[in-house]
Protein backbone atom coordinates (compact mmCIF):
# COMPACT_ATOMS: atom_id res chain seq x y z
CA UNK A 1 0.00 0.00 0.00
CA UNK A 2 1.12 3.87 -0.58
CA UNK A 3 1.76 5.86 2.42
CA UNK A 4 2.18 9.35 3.42
CA UNK A 5 6.15 9.54 4.69
CA UNK A 6 6.96 12.04 7.38
CA UNK A 7 10.07 12.98 9.15
CA UNK A 8 11.37 12.91 11.81
CA UNK A 9 9.49 10.91 13.97
CA UNK A 10 10.19 12.53 17.00
CA UNK A 11 11.76 15.94 17.59
CA UNK A 12 12.46 17.47 20.23
CA UNK A 13 14.13 21.00 20.60
CA UNK A 14 14.25 24.03 22.55
CA UNK A 15 11.93 26.97 23.34
CA UNK A 16 12.89 29.75 20.28
CA UNK A 17 14.48 27.08 17.97
CA UNK A 18 12.97 26.74 14.61
CA UNK A 19 11.47 23.59 13.85
CA UNK A 20 10.85 21.86 10.22
CA UNK A 21 8.43 18.86 9.62
CA UNK A 22 8.22 17.76 6.34
CA UNK A 23 5.88 15.10 4.64
CA UNK A 24 6.09 13.10 1.31
CA UNK A 25 2.44 12.70 -0.10
CA UNK A 26 1.13 9.80 -1.44
CA UNK A 27 2.40 10.02 -5.58
CA UNK A 28 -1.20 11.10 -7.88
CA UNK A 29 -2.89 12.68 -4.40
CA UNK A 30 -3.57 16.19 -4.79
CA UNK A 31 -4.71 17.22 -1.99
CA UNK A 32 -2.47 17.82 1.35
CA UNK A 33 -3.29 18.48 4.82
CA UNK A 34 -1.51 18.98 8.14
CA UNK A 35 -3.12 18.22 11.35
CA UNK A 36 -2.20 18.49 15.16
CA UNK A 37 -3.37 16.52 17.98
CA UNK A 38 -3.46 17.29 21.71
CA UNK A 39 -4.96 15.11 24.36
CA UNK A 40 -6.81 18.62 25.29
CA UNK A 41 -7.66 19.99 21.88
CA UNK A 42 -7.86 16.88 19.84
CA UNK A 43 -7.84 16.58 15.63
CA UNK A 44 -7.12 19.97 14.59
CA UNK A 45 -6.25 20.91 11.09
CA UNK A 46 -3.71 23.74 10.67
CA UNK A 47 -3.47 24.19 6.57
CA UNK A 48 -4.02 22.25 3.30
CA UNK A 49 -3.20 22.47 -0.33
CA UNK A 50 -4.76 21.52 -3.63
CA UNK A 51 -2.27 20.99 -6.61
CA UNK A 52 0.40 22.39 -4.54
CA UNK A 53 -1.81 25.73 -3.83
CA UNK A 54 -2.67 26.85 0.06
CA UNK A 55 -6.87 26.77 0.14
CA UNK A 56 -7.13 27.58 3.90
CA UNK A 57 -4.58 28.17 6.39
CA UNK A 58 -6.95 29.48 9.35
CA UNK A 59 -6.10 26.62 11.63
CA UNK A 60 -2.74 27.82 11.81
CA UNK A 61 -1.00 30.68 14.31
CA UNK A 62 0.54 32.94 11.53
CA UNK A 63 2.72 34.72 13.13
CA UNK A 64 5.22 31.51 13.92
CA UNK A 65 3.67 28.68 11.67
CA UNK A 66 4.34 28.22 8.27
CA UNK A 67 3.25 25.62 5.31
CA UNK A 68 4.17 25.43 2.20
CA UNK A 69 4.76 22.80 -1.29
CA UNK A 70 7.88 23.47 -2.67
CA UNK A 71 6.84 20.57 -4.94
CA UNK A 72 4.10 17.86 -5.47
CA UNK A 73 6.42 15.42 -3.70
CA UNK A 74 6.98 17.69 -0.66
CA UNK A 75 4.95 19.25 1.74
CA UNK A 76 6.14 21.43 4.89
CA UNK A 77 5.63 23.19 7.74
CA UNK A 78 7.66 25.40 9.87
CA UNK A 79 7.28 26.65 13.27
CA UNK A 80 9.65 29.75 14.22
CA UNK A 81 10.40 30.19 17.27
CA UNK A 82 8.94 27.38 18.77
CA UNK A 83 7.01 27.11 21.90
CA UNK A 84 6.39 24.57 24.70
CA UNK A 85 2.50 25.32 23.45
CA UNK A 86 3.48 23.49 20.20
CA UNK A 87 4.16 20.40 21.67
CA UNK A 88 1.82 17.85 20.04
CA UNK A 89 1.88 14.97 17.72
CA UNK A 90 1.73 16.49 13.74
CA UNK A 91 0.16 14.45 10.83
CA UNK A 92 0.24 15.20 7.07
CA UNK A 93 -2.51 13.86 5.11
CA UNK A 94 -3.10 13.73 1.67
CA UNK A 95 -5.73 12.61 -0.91
CA UNK A 96 -7.10 12.34 -4.07
CA UNK A 97 -10.10 15.12 -4.79
CA UNK A 98 -12.02 14.71 -8.01
CA UNK A 99 -13.48 17.41 -10.04
CA UNK A 100 -17.05 17.60 -8.12
CA UNK A 101 -14.87 17.66 -4.73
CA UNK A 102 -15.55 14.06 -3.66
CA UNK A 103 -12.60 12.21 -1.99
CA UNK A 104 -12.33 8.55 -1.37
CA UNK A 105 -10.70 8.55 1.69
CA UNK A 106 -7.28 10.51 2.83
CA UNK A 107 -3.98 8.62 3.74
CA UNK A 108 -2.49 10.09 6.97
CA UNK A 109 1.28 9.73 8.08
CA UNK A 110 2.28 8.42 11.60
CA UNK A 111 2.97 12.03 12.82
CA UNK A 112 6.04 13.83 13.96
CA UNK A 113 5.58 14.09 17.83
CA UNK A 114 7.36 17.39 18.72
CA UNK A 115 8.28 18.10 22.45
CA UNK A 116 9.18 21.91 23.06
CA UNK A 117 11.13 22.54 26.20
CA UNK B 1 -19.86 22.23 9.39
CA UNK B 2 -22.97 19.87 10.22
CA UNK B 3 -22.15 18.33 13.51
CA UNK B 4 -21.99 14.41 14.40
CA UNK B 5 -22.57 12.73 18.31
CA UNK B 6 -20.54 9.55 19.21
CA UNK B 7 -20.80 7.88 22.49
CA UNK B 8 -17.37 8.58 23.91
CA UNK B 9 -16.55 5.23 24.61
CA UNK B 10 -17.79 1.26 23.69
CA UNK B 11 -16.60 -2.38 24.33
CA UNK B 12 -17.45 -5.48 22.72
CA UNK B 13 -15.79 -9.13 23.06
CA UNK B 14 -13.43 -10.34 20.66
CA UNK B 15 -15.03 -12.19 17.49
CA UNK B 16 -18.29 -10.62 18.32
CA UNK B 17 -19.96 -8.42 16.03
CA UNK B 18 -19.72 -4.39 16.91
CA UNK B 19 -22.23 -1.25 15.93
CA UNK B 20 -20.72 1.98 16.79
CA UNK B 21 -23.56 4.55 16.09
CA UNK B 22 -23.52 7.99 15.31
CA UNK B 23 -25.83 10.79 15.10
CA UNK B 24 -26.12 13.58 12.38
CA UNK B 25 -29.48 15.27 12.68
CA UNK B 26 -28.59 18.43 10.75
CA UNK B 27 -27.17 16.18 7.85
CA UNK B 28 -27.65 18.22 4.74
CA UNK B 29 -28.51 16.55 1.26
CA UNK B 30 -25.04 16.87 -0.17
CA UNK B 31 -22.93 15.50 3.06
CA UNK B 32 -21.27 12.32 2.96
CA UNK B 33 -20.75 9.92 5.85
CA UNK B 34 -17.19 9.27 6.37
CA UNK B 35 -15.49 7.28 9.37
CA UNK B 36 -11.84 6.99 9.96
CA UNK B 37 -10.30 5.01 12.82
CA UNK B 38 -7.24 5.94 14.79
CA UNK B 39 -4.61 3.24 16.32
CA UNK B 40 -3.02 3.64 19.14
CA UNK B 41 -0.19 5.82 18.28
CA UNK B 42 -1.08 6.02 14.80
CA UNK B 43 -2.05 8.71 12.35
CA UNK B 44 -5.62 8.25 11.61
CA UNK B 45 -7.06 5.68 8.74
CA UNK B 46 -9.88 5.86 6.41
CA UNK B 47 -12.83 3.28 7.20
CA UNK B 48 -15.20 3.56 4.94
CA UNK B 49 -18.04 6.20 3.38
CA UNK B 50 -21.52 6.43 2.31
CA UNK B 51 -24.53 9.04 0.93
CA UNK B 52 -27.54 7.20 1.48
CA UNK B 53 -26.98 3.76 0.64
CA UNK B 54 -25.86 1.07 2.95
CA UNK B 55 -21.60 -0.02 1.69
CA UNK B 56 -19.37 -2.34 2.42
CA UNK B 57 -15.63 -3.05 2.15
CA UNK B 58 -12.91 -5.12 3.62
CA UNK B 59 -12.87 -3.40 6.50
CA UNK B 60 -16.10 -2.56 7.83
CA UNK B 61 -20.00 -2.12 6.44
CA UNK B 62 -21.76 1.07 6.95
CA UNK B 63 -25.48 1.22 7.71
CA UNK B 64 -27.04 4.76 7.02
CA UNK B 65 -30.50 5.30 8.01
CA UNK B 66 -33.48 5.94 5.27
CA UNK B 67 -33.98 9.60 7.09
CA UNK B 68 -30.24 10.08 7.14
CA UNK B 69 -29.87 11.54 10.59
CA UNK B 70 -28.20 8.56 12.08
CA UNK B 71 -25.86 5.78 10.94
CA UNK B 72 -23.97 2.71 11.98
CA UNK B 73 -20.42 1.34 11.46
CA UNK B 74 -20.78 -2.28 11.93
CA UNK B 75 -17.71 -4.12 12.59
CA UNK B 76 -18.39 -7.63 11.54
CA UNK B 77 -15.87 -9.45 13.75
CA UNK B 78 -14.03 -7.42 16.35
CA UNK B 79 -10.57 -8.66 16.86
CA UNK B 80 -7.78 -6.50 19.65
CA UNK B 81 -6.48 -4.93 16.54
CA UNK B 82 -9.59 -3.10 16.04
CA UNK B 83 -9.61 -1.11 19.31
CA UNK B 84 -9.74 2.08 18.39
CA UNK B 85 -10.84 5.43 18.16
CA UNK B 86 -13.40 5.21 15.48
CA UNK B 87 -14.70 8.77 13.96
CA UNK B 88 -17.92 9.64 12.60
CA UNK B 89 -17.13 12.68 10.03
CA UNK B 90 -19.71 14.57 7.48
CA UNK B 91 -17.95 15.45 4.84
CA UNK B 92 -19.27 18.25 2.01
CA UNK B 93 -18.16 18.53 -1.35
CA UNK B 94 -19.28 21.74 -2.06
CA UNK B 95 -18.54 23.71 -4.66
CA UNK B 96 -15.39 26.15 -5.78
CA UNK B 97 -12.75 24.10 -3.95
CA UNK B 98 -12.48 25.18 -1.00
CA UNK B 99 -14.05 22.32 1.41
CA UNK B 100 -12.21 19.49 1.26
CA UNK B 101 -11.32 19.59 4.57
CA UNK B 102 -12.03 16.46 7.96
CA UNK B 103 -13.31 17.84 11.26
CA UNK B 104 -12.73 15.24 13.48
CA UNK B 105 -14.95 15.54 16.42
CA UNK B 106 -13.62 13.46 20.19
CA UNK B 107 -15.10 10.06 18.46
CA UNK B 108 -15.97 6.64 20.06
CA UNK B 109 -12.97 4.63 21.87
CA UNK B 110 -13.72 1.24 21.37
CA UNK B 111 -12.47 -1.07 23.69
CA UNK B 112 -12.13 -4.98 22.85
CA UNK B 113 -11.88 -7.95 25.27
CA UNK B 114 -10.13 -10.79 25.25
Amino acid sequence: DARVTQTPRDKVTEMGQEVTMRCQPILGHNTVFWYRQTMMQGLELLAYFRNRAPLDDSGMPKDRFSAEMPDATLATLKIQPSEPRDSAVYFCASGLVDYSGHNYGYTFGSGTRLTVV
Amino acid sequence: DAKTTQPNSMESNEEEPVHLPCNHSTISGTDYIHWYRQLPSQGPEYVIHGLTSNVNNRMASLAIAEDRKSSTLILHRATLRDAAVYYCILYSPGSGGSNYKLTFGKGTLLTVNP
